[in-house]
């Protein structure tokens, strides 16, 4: 079975700019999660979809969005770039039900914003 | 809020040798799930072990076990035999129990392990 796929594994935008990175869970798994790690912030939770709705939201700004598709894929998209927003964005999927729900991460795409 | 915390920002251990790594957490909650993930430089995060707050043995995974002490809230993970390519960072994390609410981690700062041949 496949794991977690997050394309692409690499961007390089510049500020102001937008960007949208996609996140294939792992076949079967409804709930998807996003996380932005960087060396100052740590691993920050984003947003949580689970069957196409918005299940929970951490603090960020309107900038960050995201949505979730019928077949479970889900996209996050970050507007107006800042400097700040250099990071790499995990995603996670999971199986609802399992009781821990334990979430597998894909391996990030590194956005860099110059 | 929740809080998790890992106070030890790097580690070293020499190959074959045991070394514990800390995590304490703040939670009001009386039920819920820890979690020890390893990062190494390949960035996927993957999970080493778990632990469900309700079940008071220490969970276990081959060469790697905990020592899960809720009244304390403290939950340690030891590794025993290390081995090169234990060689990662090591994030602790909490996630509440309330099903059907919310898978989300909320994870402590890292410990970067290295293992010394």
């Amino acid at each position: 079975k496949a794991g977690v796929t997050q394309t692409p594994r690499y961007l390089i935008k510049t500020r102001g700019q937008q960007v949208t990175l996609s996140c294939s869970p792992i076949s079967g798994h409804r709930s998807v999660s996003w996380y932005q790690q960087t060396p100052g912030q740590g691993l920050q939770f984003l947003f949580e979809y689970f069957s196409e709705t918005q299940r929970n939201k951490g603090n960020f700004p309107g900038r960050f969005s995201g949505r979730q598709f019928s077949n479970s894929r889900s996209e996050m998209n970050v507007s107006t770039l800042e400097l700040g927003d250099s990071a790499l964005y995990l995603c996670a999927s999971s199986l609802e039900g399992q009781g821990e729900n334990i979430q597998y991460f894909g391996a990030g795409t590194r956005l860099s914003v110059l | 809020a929740q809080t998790v915390t890992q106070s030890q920002p790097e580690m070293s251990v020499q190959e074959a040798e045991t070394v514990t790594l800390s995590c304490t957490y703040d939670t009001s909650e009386s039920d819920y799930y820890l979690f020890w993930y390893k990062q190494p430089p390949s960035r996927q995060m993957i999970l080493v072990i778990r632990q469900e707050a309700y079940k008071q043995q220490n969970a276990t995974e081959n060469r790697f076990s905990v020592n899960f002490q809720k009244a304390a809230k403290s939950f340690s993970l030891k590794i025993s035999d290390s081995q090169l390519g234990d060689a990662a960072m090591y994030f602790c994390a909490y996630r509440a129990a309330l099903r059907g609410a919310t898978n989300k981690l909320i994870f402590g700062t890292g410990t970067l392990l290295a293992v010394q041949p």
